[in-house]
């Protein structure tokens, strides 16, 4: 069975700071696709970031990047020059590549302070 | 382009009632998906549906039917509504099969929610 685990249930960071949000997760195949989703509070569900699992470079998108741990079966999610819209609920999520859904992390709720 | 509309956004039943939620998508998506949100839970698979014809169980699908109508609809039905069924349900659509295709084939697009609440 696959599960995703992220260990920090609230974070928060400074506005113009820098937070790292952990993930961790499980699954013994080898196809498989790695996502951050952000809810914000208007409860829409907006892709952040996505990693295919064969490619080793880190993903990376405007202001926000990946660390991409393989062996270490880790997942975190970096982002820069926090802003105050980056305030939400952070899901990260795990779609093994021969099924269909994803199944995600319980989230970390992300504060950016002015 | 409107992408998955879901329909109604907040209900309130009463337990026992009978309920349908309705989910469309026009991005000529093959798979869709059901999913509730619950606090400190995450968001976990009721059903989905890999293609048009299809449907298969998730993992919490008790007290749920559900019916791909066209490649366009999929419908999540609460037969008898439960108080535990009280929470936030999400549709989704992806573009192709499971397994298929390049990593874009593997992004999910959310609806809006639904807020559910059983009395």
């Amino acid at each position: 069975a696959q599960t995703v685990t992220q260990s920090q249930p609230e974070m928060s960071v400074q506005e113009a700071e820098t937070v790292t949000l952990s993930c961790t997760y499980d699954t013994s195949e080898n196809n498989y696709y790695l996502f951050w989703y952000k809810q914000p509070p208007s409860r829409q569900m907006i892709l952040v970031i996505r990693q295919e699992a064969y490619k080793q470079q880190n993903a990376t998108e405007n202001r926000f990047s990946v660390n991409f741990q393989k062996a270490a079966k880790s997942f975190s999610l970096k982002i820069s020059d926090s802003q105050l819209g980056d305030t939400a609920m952070y899901f990260c999520a795990l779609r093994v590549g021969s099924q269909g859904n994803l199944i995600f992390g319980k989230g970390t709720k992300l504060s950016v302070k002015p | 382009n409107a992408g998955v509309t879901q329909t109604p956004k907040f209900q309130v039943l009463k337990t026992g009632q009978s309920m349908t939620l309705q989910c469309a998508q026009d991005m000529n998506h093959n798979s869709m998906y059901w999913y509730r949100q619950d606090p400190g839970m995450g968001l976990r698979l009721i059903y989905y549906s890999a293609s048009e014809g299809t449907t298969d169980k998730g993992e919490v699908p008790n007290g749920y039917n559900v019916s791909r109508l066209n490649k366009r609809e999929f419908s999540l039905r609460l037969e008898s509504a439960a108080p535990s069924q009280t929470s936030v349900y999400f549709c989704a659509s992806s573009p192709r099969i499971p397994g298929q295709g390049s990593s874009g084939a593997n992004v999910l697009t959310f609806g809006a929610g639904s807020r559910l609440t059983v009395l």
